[in-house]
């Protein structure tokens, strides 16, 4: 069974600052997508950024980018210029090409502060 | 302009009732979802259909019967509520169906309520 371990509940970043959230997995598939959404306090889940497994490239929206690690199965967000609006959960989700369903990880919580 | 919208955005009832969660979305993708977010934060996938066709159906208690009267539309029957129902429920859909895999694009989320 594929598993997501996001180990940091919480963080906290003062604006402007970087700040990145830890994300593991497993699975003994080869084929298969890592995600970030994050979730603010409104309740919408919004895709924040996503990266095909058999890409070496780590992929980077804006101030939003990975790191990710194949062989470790980690796939870390890095937040650049932290903003307030960045104030949300964030969850990592994996998903087996074939399967089309995501496997979240629990999430977490960050609170940037002025 | 409204990709995947949900109705009610929440929902309060009494144990044993039975409710309906509608889903729709205007994005032409062909496959829809509807997860559970508990509690804790922790979502999970319930159902999936593309085009019409149930193709995910984890273990969810035959209460929950998903119906989609078109590749647009994919809506959550409960039956007989129970206490554990509540939580969020988020509809989502993505563009493409068993062929390749694409990115899931979420509803505003529906939360339930069973008193």
């Amino acid at each position: 069974a594929q598993t997501v371990t996001q180990s940091q509940p919480e963080m906290s970043v003062q604006e402007a600052e970087t700040v990145t959230l830890s994300c593991t997995y497993d699975t003994s598939e080869s084929n298969y997508y890592l995600f970030w959404y994050k979730q603010p306090p409104s309740r919408q889940m919004i895709l924040v950024i996503r990266q095909e497994a058999y890409k070496q490239q780590n992929a980077t929206e804006n101030r939003f980018s990975v790191n990710f690690q194949k062989a470790a199965k980690s796939f870390s967000l890095k937040i650049s210029d932290s903003q307030l609006g960045d104030t949300a959960m964030y969850f990592c989700a994996f998903m087996i090409t074939s399967f089309q369903k995501l496997v979240f990880g629990t999430g977490t919580r960050l609170l940037v502060s002025p | 302009d409204t990709a995947v919208s949900q109705t009610p955005k929440y929902l309060v009832t009494q144990m044993g009732n039975d409710k309906s969660i509608k889903c729709e979305q205007n994005l032409g993708h062909d496959t829809m979802y509807w997860y559970k977010q508990d509690s804790k934060k922790f979502l999970k996938i319930m159902f999936s259909y593309n085009n019409k066709e149930l193709i995910i159906n984890e273990t969810v208690p035959n209460r929950f019967s998903p119906k989609s009267p078109d590749k647009a539309h994919l809506n959550l029957h409960i039956n007989s509520l129970e206490l554990g129902d509540s939580a969020v429920y988020f509809c989502a859909s993505s563009p493409s169906g068993l062929v390749e895999t694409d990115t899931q694009y979420f509803g505003p989320g529906t939360r339930l309520t069973v008193l």
